[in-house]
């Protein structure tokens, strides 16, 4: 059983560049969610798709962030002229059930430092 | 809006001590709740779940009772191992996922 993937798993970038995480998920999963996650706090809520639709997105994610899941499988995170603020670790989670309470299992994450 | 407290960090036990940690949420409607557990250098693992009141999620010696009476879902182990030591989320699903601070436990030898 494939778990969720994520790459790279660490990324260190100047800012204002910009910067593309990507997440496989369990293949048979149909959601996909992304999550920032802070030294010492809980992961928070950024968006999520249900296939290849994005259904919801938290005050969190800003304009400078994008994120796609073209073909209703893999998903990329991009982050757009980054700032120090930006530094967290990004998480992808993946579910499938009825509902919107399937069970969510993580991938190892991405941790991005902005310098 | 819906959030989770636990109890605050760190906690350190010995090899073979009773652990509880403490987890309240605030919710309307009825969640599921979680309980997830990150080891250094990994990611969040599911380790129990409960989806209704009254419901005993376990796993690997833990175990979690869905209280809506006192709105809780307490973790607990009868005895912990070094392996254990890791950081522990309270979580839940009501539509949106939420999760409590984490707290951290070294359990030493």
């Amino acid at each position: 059983d494939t778990g969720v993937s994520q790459d790279p798993r660490h990324k260190i970038t100047k800012r204002g560049q910009n910067v593309t995480f990507r997440c496989d998920p369990i293949s048979e999963h149909n959601r996909l969610y992304w999550y920032r996650q802070t030294l010492g706090q809980g992961p928070e809520f950024l968006t999520y798709f249900q296939n290849e639709a994005q259904l919801e997105k938290s005050r969190l994610l800003s304009d400078r962030f994008s994120a796609e899941r073209p073909k209703g499988s893999f998903s990329t995170l991009e982050i757009q002229r980054t700032e120090q603020g930006d530094s967290a670790m990004y998480l992808c989670a993946s579910s499938k059930g009825q509902g919107l309470k399937g069970t969510q299992y993580f991938g190892p994450g991405t941790r991005l430092l902005v310098l | 809006g819906d959030s989770v407290t636990q109890m605050e960090g760190p906690v350190t036990l010995s090899e073979e001590a009773c652990l509880t940690i403490n987890c309240t949420y605030t919710a309307t409607g009825y969640p599921s709740l979680f309980w997830y557990v990150q080891y250094p250098g990994e990611g969040l693992q599911l380790l129990l779940k409960a989806t209704k009141a009254d419901d005993k999620g376990s796993n690997k010696g833990f175990e979690a009772t869905y209280r809506k009476e006192t709105t809780s879902f307490h973790l607990e182990k009868g005895s912990v191992q070094v392996s254990d030591s890791a950081v522990y989320f309270c979580a839940l699903d009501n539509n949106d996922m939420r999760f409590g601070a984490g707290t951290r436990l070294t359990v030493k030898p």
